[in-house]
This record gives structure tokens, sequence and C-alpha cells, in this order.
């Protein structure tokens, strides 16, 4: 069965815009977690949708904000970007029951931010 | 705050030899420890996990060793294989929020020939 899917996989957007992340997940799972990874800081989770409902969320200002439709796609949106802000961005897809050990990653979002 | 270390930010290990990559954490709440494995240009794969009622848990030239009491555990990889080379994360989630993953900076394998 096809992957994670994320689009688009390069960006490069200028400060002070904002930009939009998609991943698609497995079909079937209902779980979206996303990631931003960077050189310094490794991975870092930022929120987790399952059944279209924000479940968990990590330590990010609220410029990153998320969602997920009905068919468990997600997006994540960043505002007012920042240079920092550029780095990889993660997408996991977990099984119905949300169990750690079944996310699956996407090839990510690499987003440089001039 | 860095909850989950890895304070090897590399290491190489000749193929058939054994690899250990350590990772500590702080947060007495974490029950439940993961390994991913990451090629450049891809996402983390999920390698193996262990449990904190568990101290050890194998999966073919893959074992996870826990030790709660030091807040330590290892992945042993034997016998290492060039394919192997990758990078390695560590990661732990807490009790009622198992899809929120806490991951560790990495260490970087590579199993020379």
């Amino acid at each position: 069965k096809a992957g994670v899917t994320q689009t688009p996989r390069y960006l490069i957007k200028t400060r002070g815009q904002q930009v939009t992340l998609s991943c698609s997940p497995i079909s079937g799972h209902r779980s979206v977690s996303w990631y931003q990874q960077t050189p310094g800081q490794g991975l870092q989770f930022l929120f987790e949708y399952f059944s279209e409902t924000q479940r968990n969320k990590g330590n990010f200002p609220g410029r990153f904000s998320g969602r997920q439709f009905s068919n468990s796609r997600s997006e994540m949106n960043v505002s007012t970007l920042e240079l920092g802000d550029s780095a990889l961005y993660l997408c996991a897809s977990g099984g119905p029951g949300g169990l750690v050990a079944e996310a699956f990653f996407g090839q990510g979002t690499r987003l440089t931010v001039v | 705050d860095q909850q989950v270390k890895q304070n090897s930010p590399s290491l190489s290990v000749q193929e058939g030899r054994i690899s250990i990559l350590n990772c500590d954490y702080t947060n007495s709440m974490f029950d439940y420890f993961l390994w991913y494995k990451k090629y450049p240009a891809e996402g983390p794969t999920f390698l193996i996990s262990i449990s904190s009622i568990k101290d050890k848990n194998e999966d073919g030239r893959f074992t996870v060793f826990l030790n709660k009491s030091a807040k330590h555990l290892s992945l042993h990889i034997v016998p290492s294989q060039p394919g192997d080379s990758a990078v390695y994360f560590c990661a732990a989630s807490a009790a009622g929020t198992a899809s929120k993953l806490t991951f560790g900076t990495g260490t970087r394998l590579q199993v020379t020939l």
C-alpha cells in the first residue's frame, strides 16, 4: 500500500510569508503527527491529529497550526515565517489505535526561509 | 531542555562487529522507548521498541536494552552490516501521550568494510 505522502518536497519562502504543508497518511490511518527536524534540535514534536481533532501538542508558538480533514489528510501552516523556521518538516501516520510503534514517516518537506 | 540525549554524534564500526548506540533520558514519566533509523532524504523508519516493563527486546540482529534505574537504553546491532550505516534516533513517550515522541539528536553510524 502507498506510504505517507508529503507535498511539496521542497519549498523556499521569504521571511514574513506564510506556508502550508500537506500530508496524506497511509490509507486507513487516522492519526497524523508533525515533527520539525533541525540540525541543532533533532526532531521535535509539533502536534498530532486524530479523527480531525488535535490530540497532542508540542511546545511551539501559535504561528504553527494544523488541521485534519475527514479523509485523514492533514495540513500544517506556519505564519509570519522566521529564518529559524528553516527545517525539515516530517509527518508521521499512525494506525487506528495510534500506537507509537506503528508510526510511519513521510520523506518530509524541506522548508528554507530566506 | 533535552529530555532524551544521545551523547555520541557519530560512531564507526567494522563490518561484522557489534554496534552499540546509547541513549539517556531524564523524564521518569517515559514508559515506552523506540529506535528509528534514518537514511538521507528519507523519513525515519521504525526499528525496534521496548516497554518500561521489560529490560530487553530482540528482533533479529537488533536488541534494545533498558536500564530504568539509570534512565539509559542502548541498541545493539550484531553483526553490523554496511547497510546499517544511517542516523539512529532514540525516542520516548509517556503514558497517555503515546503518539507524542520525544527524540534524541541522533547518532550517525558508519559501518566500514
